[in-house]
């Protein structure tokens, strides 16, 4: 019973703001949103995490909604190294034993 | 670089052999969690430990095991390698006090069981 509902792809133009939808209506007050990414046979890179309030890091941006029914992630300005796999996963943070990271969302960024 | 490294980068055997897989994590991390991507599996998590003892287990079969060692450095075996076990390995790690979901993965080991 998946926890999130991302697009299965994406397309952005290079040095557009690729904007990464993430549902996620069941979540619990206590529950935070993770986003990761990976690209190709890599290991995923964390990203950002946030539990009510929109955070930045040097990365991305993560806006979730009043209501924390969905989230958005923005990468700025995509480069063509932005073109990954992107996870959004729900967790309460501390020894979840269902670890799972879902299909994800295909990012593709276009020259 | 994460920071975290995984050896052997890639290992060939046959079905019926015994590897051993190896992770150290970032230095400071306590924690050290493995996972399985196949093709047509995703990533699938394993176990965990924490400063040496098991903390959380996912989907790992009986043929799998893991340890985590007094300098923090990890190692998952699995024995009885069957076809189906191709797949690429990933170790991460987390540093103390940040949750379980903050993870910094390692480039992984490719597996490939003939």
């Amino acid at each position: 019973d998946a926890k999130t509902t991302q697009p299965p792809s994406m397309d952005c133009a290079e040095g557009r703001a690729a904007n990464l939808p993430c549902n996620h209506s069941t979540i619990s007050g206590n529950e935070y949103v993770y986003w990761y990414r990976q690209i190709h046979s890599q290991g995923p890179q964390y990203i950002i995490h946030g539990l009510k309030n929109n955070e930045t890091n040097e990365m991305a941006s993560l806006i979730i909604t009043e209501d924390r029914k969905s989230s958005t992630l923005i990468l700025p300005h995509a480069t063509l190294r932005d073109t990954a796999v992107y996870y959004c996963i729900v967790s309460w943070g501390f020894g979840n034993e269902k670890l799972t990271f879902g299909t994800g969302t295909r990012l593709t960024i276009i020259p | 670089d994460s920071g975290v490294t995984q050896t052997p980068k890639h290992l060939i055997t046959a079905t019926g052999q015994r590897v051993t897989l190896r992770c150290s994590p970032r230095s400071g991390d306590l924690s050290v969690y493995w996972y399985q991507q196949s093709l047509d599996q995703g990533l699938q998590f394993l176990i965990q430990y924490y400063n040496g003892e098991e903390r959380a287990k996912g989907n790992i079969l009986e043929r799998f095991s893991a340890q985590q060692f007094p300098d923090l450095h990890s190692e998952l075996n699995l024995s009885s390698l069957e076809l189906g076990d191709s797949a690429l390995y990933f170790c991460a790690s987390s540093p103390p006090g940040a949750g379980d979901w903050e993870q910094y993965f390692g480039p992984g080991t490719r597996l490939t069981v003939t």
